[in-house]
């Protein structure tokens, strides 16, 4: 049982490229979640999915893409880094939104010049 | 204003201090709460949920008040390895009536010996 795993822990970008931050839970959760943490501001809601093939907003999606096909991952895409999406990013889940535990993931350190 | 909003301290305390944390959040709707513990570079992790009653574990007690949409968690006797950051997490509906979990930008606390 691996828990929610992250790849990759570090990236670094150049401004304009894109990429996929994979997100992996073997729990049968039905919530996910991306978050951004910035220095001073916390935990940053990107996007959220209450299962396969449901996915909405959070409080910052723009520049950010997600899907869910099936229940184990929850990908998100990154469609032109900016130096303003330089974060590290957690993705969470939990066996449902309403008043369960979530678990983290390790993180994602991510660095755009 | 923030959903969920937390005082980002540093909270600076001697060793066997008490210290109270306060949230307070703007969706009178929301119906789940937690506290969550992040060490430095590491991931969130549940510290406990907040009952409408109160709740206590060990050294730590939550307690909710829900007309003043209010949160607290009370640290007794406080150790060295308490000193970490606080986050304090609400339960909100998204817009597709889905939910979604809101962090505070946390409060910081250094135990100092």
């Amino acid at each position: 049982n691996a828990g929610v795993t992250q790849t990759p822990k570090f990236q670094v970008l150049k401004t304009g490229q894109s990429m996929t931050l994979q997100c992996a839970q073997d729990m049968n959760h039905e919530y996910m979640s991306w978050y951004r943490q910035d220095p001073g501001m916390g935990l940053r809601l990107i996007h959220y999915s209450v299962g396969a093939g449901i996915t909405d907003q959070g409080e910052v999606p723009n520049g950010y893409n997600v899907s869910r096909s099936t229940t184990e991952d929850f990908p998100l895409r990154l469609l032109s880094a900016a130096p303003s999406q330089t974060s590290v990013y957690f993705c969470a889940s939990s066996y449902s939104w309403r008043t369960y535990e979530q678990y983290f993931g390790p993180g994602t350190r991510l660095t755009v010049t | 204003r923030k959903e969920v909003e937390q005082d980002p301290g540093p909270f600076n305390v001697p060793e066997g201090a008490t210290v109270a944390f306060n949230c307070t959040y703007s969706n009178s709707a929301s119906q789940s709460f937690f506290w969550y513990r992040q060490d430095c570079r590491k991931e969130p992790k549940l510290l406990m949920s907040v009952y409408s009653s109160g709740n206590e574990d060990g050294r730590f007690t939550a307690q909710l008040n829900r007309a003043s949409q209010y949160i607290s968690l009370l640290i007794r006797d406080s150790k060295l390895s308490d000193s970490a950051t606080y986050l304090c997490v609400v339960n909100s509906r998204g817009s597709s009536n889905t939910g979604k979990l809101i962090f505070g930008q946390g409060t910081t606390l250094q135990v100092k010996p």
